[in-house]
Order: structure tokens, then sequence, then C-alpha cells
């Protein structure tokens, strides 16, 4: 079973705060995710790292930052929320060996709404 | 990038087989097929993946084409909690840079 843990689960903010959305694994895997999905829609990847002080942009542009300090934590950060930050953040973990074996392990996601 | 084409949506009845297809017909050699599903609000969970030979697993099987430009999700006897959104996805080889781009995925409804 995966070990991935997001929080919270749901956040609903005023324009303009600061959040960070936590996003915790205990399975030791080196590579984590995030990933944004609006209702209905596919997931796009925001930003990945492949282990401690690794951090890369995603696919898609996000106005976003993560940090990687401690393998098992990889915190995403919204400075200054708006509406159109509105959406589900879904966080997720490989093992990372390279090659065929990308199997993510998904938490819960957090969805944020800001008003 | 290669790509995959799924159908949006697909009914079928509760205790029948599934078979979910998948084309992706811009796919190199190296590249691997993987298929999640996301239950309703949840994340996405691994279900199967595989190159070039059927596979199987306790979840579903996977059969692909020899020419490896489509695949099938196998679901062997439907339960309700198989409702999900489940996706086709290519792993492009990358040197160790791999990633997984997910589509919209195809809406699976079990009908009781």
């Amino acid at each position: 079973e995966a070990d991935i843990y997001q929080t919270p689960r749901y956040l609903v903010i005023g324009t303009g705060k600061k959040i960070t959305l936590e996003c915790s694994q205990t399975m030791g895997h080196d590579k984590m995710y995030w990933y944004q999905q609006d209702p209905g829609m596919e997931l796009h990847l925001i930003h990945y790292s492949y282990g401690v002080n690794s951090t890369e942009k995603g696919d898609l542009s996000s106005e976003s930052t993560v940090s990687r300090i401690r393998t098992e934590h990889f915190p995403l950060t919204l400075e200054s929320a708006r509406p159109s930050h509105t959406s589900q953040y879904l966080c997720a973990s490989s093992e990372y060996p390279g090659g065929s074996n990308e199997k993510l392990f998904f938490g819960s996601g957090t969805q944020l709404s800001v008003l | 990038d290669a790509k995959t084409t799924q159908p949006n949506s697909m009914e079928s009845n509760e205790e029948e087989p599934v078979h979910l297809p998948c084309n992706h017909s811009t796919i190199s050699g190296t590249d691997y097929i993987h298929w999640y599903r996301q239950l309703p609000s949840q994340g996405p969970e691994y279900v199967i993946h595989g190159l070039t030979s059927n596979v199987n697993n306790r979840m579903a099987s996977l059969a692909i084409a020899e020419d490896r430009k489509s695949s099938t999700l196998i679901l062997h006897r439907a339960t309700l909690r198989d409702a999900a959104v489940y996706y086709c996805i290519l792993e492009i080889s990358n040197f160790g840079n791999e990633k997984l781009t997910f589509g919209t995925g195809t809406r699976l409804t079990i009908i009781p």
C-alpha cells in the first residue's frame, strides 16, 4: 500500500494569502511530483524533484514554488493565492530507478478554493 | 511527443468483462504503456504497465497489439468499485528523465 499523505484535504482561503500544501511519503522514494487537476480535466505536471535539493518545473507553468530539503517531504507554496489558483493539487512519488518503472503513488489530493 | 487516444466514456454491466481501448500510433520502441485509474475524489492509482508482451496482475490484464500501436486494458469481471476514469499513458524513454503525461482518460460507468 502507498504511504503518501497530503494535508490539508480541503482548503478555502481568501485572495492574497500565502499557503503551503504539504506532501509527505514514508517509502523512501527519490522522485516526487506535483500535478494540478481541474474538475473533469487531465492532470498537468507542474513540479517534480529527483531527490534532495533537486526541483524542476513541469510541463504546465505554475506560479507556485516547491522545495525538497528532506527525502520524505515535498511542500508546494503559493506566495499570494488568487482565484485562478483554485484547483485540485495532487502529489505523487516514485522509486526513480529510471527506465521502465515510473510507477507513481499518489496522495488523495488537496482541493484548494481561493475566494 | 507520443500521445494516446481513448474514448471519453464507456459503460459496462456489473460482473461482465470490460475492454478499454487505447491507441498510441506514434509510440516508439522503448516507450512503456501504463494504465492508471482515478476513483472519485481520490488521486490516481497504478493499474498495470507493459512494453511488448501481454501482462496480467491481480487487478487487470493488458493486451498489447503486435505492432504496439494500440493496447487494451481488460477488467475480467467488473464491479461497482471499478467505476473510475482510466488513463492510458506512454512513458517516454528519456535517459532517466521519464515522466508520465496524463490525458483525459475514459470514464467507465458500471451498471448494476
